[in-house]
């Protein structure tokens, strides 16, 4: 079974750009998580997707915005970037939403530069 | 409301002695609690995860928690640290209700000296 792929996994921007991540679950799963990690703030929470509706979001600007296929595949949006957008994107992917004791998968990241 | 504390930032050990993660959470419901690893450059890797069945859970690469309500922790040891162990470490918070989101610690930094 493939697991959860992130593309592209580095990239470098401009501030003001805008950017685009991709994110694929593993086959069947139908919930889709976005996470930041930054040296500073660690992991944080950005939105979750389940069948292509966004049923959960962190504490973030309306800079940063996603969207689910009805492949389950994701995509996220960064407009107008900052240096500090500067991270770790991570995706996760899930069975099922609403169930705690699911277990999240984890793509490698893509790993984002603002210059 | 729920959060995930862990207790170190940087753990040392030598190769061949035992590893003890502390971590210590707060959830207003029933907790499904996990602890992640992550290896330079890598994305996470699920060790174990405990969802109200047995208080010990066991996990990969030797790894197990112990799960105590009356402590409100789920601290992650291993008998034995092996080289290929050096990574970090982060203990995550599920919990039913509205908050579904994973909450992460802020990492455990452990390093294995041979």
């Amino acid at each position: 079974k493939a697991g959860v792929t992130q593309t592209p996994r580095y990239l470098i921007k401009t501030r003001g750009q805008q950017v685009t991540l991709s994110c694929s679950p593993i086959s069947g799963h139908r919930s889709v998580s976005w996470y930041q990690q930054t040296p500073g703030q660690g992991l944080q929470f950005l939105f979750e997707y389940f069948s292509e509706t966004q049923r959960n979001k962190g504490n973030f600007p309306g800079r940063f915005s996603g969207r689910q296929f009805s492949n389950s595949r994701s995509e996220m949006n960064v407009s107008t970037l900052e240096l500090g957008d500067s991270a770790l994107y991570l995706c996760a992917s899930k069975a099922l939403t609403g169930t705690a004791g699911g277990e999240a998968f984890f793509g490698q990241g893509t790993r984002l530069t603002v210059v | 409301a729920q959060s995930v504390t862990q207790l170190d930032s940087h753990v040392s050990v030598s190769e061949g002695t035992p590893v003890l993660l502390r971590c210590n959470y707060s959830s207003s419901y029933s907790p499904s609690l996990f602890w992640y690893v992550q290896h330079p450059n890598k994305g996470l890797q699920l060790l174990l995860k405990y969802t109200s069945a047995a208080t010990l859970v066991k996990g990969i690469n030797g790894f197990e928690a112990e799960f105590k309500k009356s402590e409100t922790s789920f601290h992650l040891t291993k008998p034995s640290a092996h080289m290929s162990d050096a990574a970090e470490y982060f203990c995550v918070v599920s919990s039913s209700g509205s908050a579904r989101q994973l909450t992460f610690g802020s990492g455990t930094q452990l390093t294995v000296l041979p």
